[in-house]
């Protein structure tokens, strides 16, 4: 248990549906993240938020919208996926965003299948 | 950028010392270097973090030379729960400059009984 939870944890959806992932975070931090793990592949991150405020952005597709209501929880808005986008998602969260010796606090992921 | 280079994979009987060794030639003055371990289906968990010579703690060593182009991480006596994928991260302190979430593919240690 890190303290960081998600939910649903495996989610099948159809190219034309709309699903939400949820992340909460337990620990008090201030940023919090989404990853994105597919097969093979090492971990890609998403998106970065710092005390609520979206600071990286690193080129998703825009059938990808973030929301982060408070520095406690954060969503991932899913509409239009694509097979491709099937993945584990990951969520993180750690005390600081952007400085190199904070450690990440990792959620149990989202298994997403997109058919 | 100072990203990073592990060996792909690594297999190792249970109850030896493991040692993955990180490269990161072009490591900044203010980096750090962060150690993760992620199972599969799982999040990666955080393992040990260093800036020079040695740390410990009670699940690894982390060995940085003092040009800190390099780092091992040490696992005593590893068990068949050990096999997992390992990372090696180095974080700049200051901007953003994304290195501390490049994770890239990480090392995958099989441990064999």
């Amino acid at each position: 248990e890190t303290g960081v939870t998600q939910t649903p944890r495996h989610l099948v959806m159809g190219m034309t549906n709309k699903k939400s992932l949820k992340c909460e975070q337990h620990l008090g931090h201030n940023a919090m993240y989404w990853y994105k793990q597919s097969a093979k592949k090492p971990l890609e991150l998403m998106f970065v938020y710092s005390l609520e405020e979206r600071v990286e952005n690193n080129s998703v597709p825009s059938r990808f919208s973030p929301e982060c209501p408070n520095s406690s929880h954060l969503f991932l808005h899913l509409h239009t996926l694509q097979p491709e986008d099937s993945a584990l998602y990951l969520c993180a969260s750690s005390q600081g965003a952007l400085r190199g010796f904070e450690t990440q606090y990792f959620g149990p992921g989202t298994r997403l299948l997109v058919l | 950028l100072a990203k990073t280079t592990q060996p792909i994979s690594m297999d190792s009987y249970e109850g030896q010392e493991v040692n993955i060794t990180c490269s990161h030639n072009n490591i900044a003055t203010n980096d750090y270097i962060t150690w993760y371990q992620q199972f599969p289906s799982q999040g990666p968990r955080f393992i040990i973090q260093g800036y020079k010579t040695k740390v410990t703690n009670e699940v690894a060593s982390l060995f940085i030379p003092a040009d800190r182009k390099s780092s091992t991480l040490s696992l005593p006596r590893v068990s068949l729960s050990d096999t997992a994928v390992y990372y090696c991260l180095v974080g700049d302190r200051g901007t953003n400059t994304g290195n501390q979430f490049y994770f890239g593919t990480g090392t995958s240690l099989t441990v064999i009984p």
